[in-house]
């Protein structure tokens, strides 16, 4: 399985943009990007998934670098609810493909 | 419904005994997943399912776990003489399709003691 690697933890003022780095130069051409969070107590949630173009919805925006060899989370304004571990996982296009997730990015906001 | 349902939220058993955990998917998911999640980070893939077939059991200590996803009912995960390293929370999770992403239940919290 493909890799990634993310900083242990950061750090954001509430209501600042957040960005969350995430290398995984060995990505494969058909291995999607995937970003979860878990806030505590709670299972994962879905955040953002791309191939290759940036991506947008309503929770956050995915960069990824022409390369594909990585990409950021970015949380455009920070809020105390946006506190939790942030994993980014490679998926293969393969139907039903588990994730392997590493030990993500504990993020805290400040108020 | 649109969401994964978990039952229970906690369990606890006696070194020994046996667990039963429950997972209803997302009508229309054909996928679905278990995972482990020990230490705070730390998530283990178990197995996964398309529909009731295994898909991927490559996870699964299989002396004292076993899984089922049968037509018309929640999966199950079940541990035989539940062991202390068994105590974790277990997640479940379904998709529709390698595209698409997962929606994880929140999970049952298994205790033994």
């Amino acid at each position: 399985d493909a890799k990634t690697t993310q900083p242990n933890s950061m750090e954001s003022n509430e209501e600042e943009p957040v960005h969350l780095p995430c290398n995984h130069s060995t990505i494969s051409g058909t291995d999607y990007i995937h970003w979860y969070r878990q806030l505590p107590s709670q299972g994962p949630e879905y955040v953002i998934h791309g191939l290759t173009s940036n991506v947008n919805n309503r929770m956050a925006s995915l960069a990824i670098a022409e390369d594909r060899k990585s990409s950021t989370l970015i949380l455009h304004r920070a809020t105390l609810r946006d506190a939790a571990v942030y994993y980014c996982i490679l998926r293969a296009a393969n139907y039903g493909q588990n994730f392997v997730f590493g030990p993500g990015t504990r993020l805290s906001v400040l108020p | 419904g649109e969401e994964v349902a978990q039952t229970p939220k906690h369990l606890v058993r006696g070194e020994g005994q046996k667990a039963k955990l429950y997972c209803a998917p997302i009508k229309g998911h054909s996928y679905v997943f278990w995972y482990q999640q020990v230490l705070k980070n730390e998530f283990k893939f178990l197995i996964s399912f398309q529909n009731e077939n295994v898909f991927d059991e490559t996870g699964m200590p299989k002396e004292r776990f076993s899984a089922k996803c049968l037509p018309n009912s929640p999966c199950s995960l079940e541990i035989q003489a539940t062991k202390l390293e068994d105590s974790a929370v277990y997640f479940c999770a379904s998709s529709q399709s390698s595209r698409g992403g997962y929606t994880f239940g929140s999970g049952t919290r298994l205790t033994v003691v």
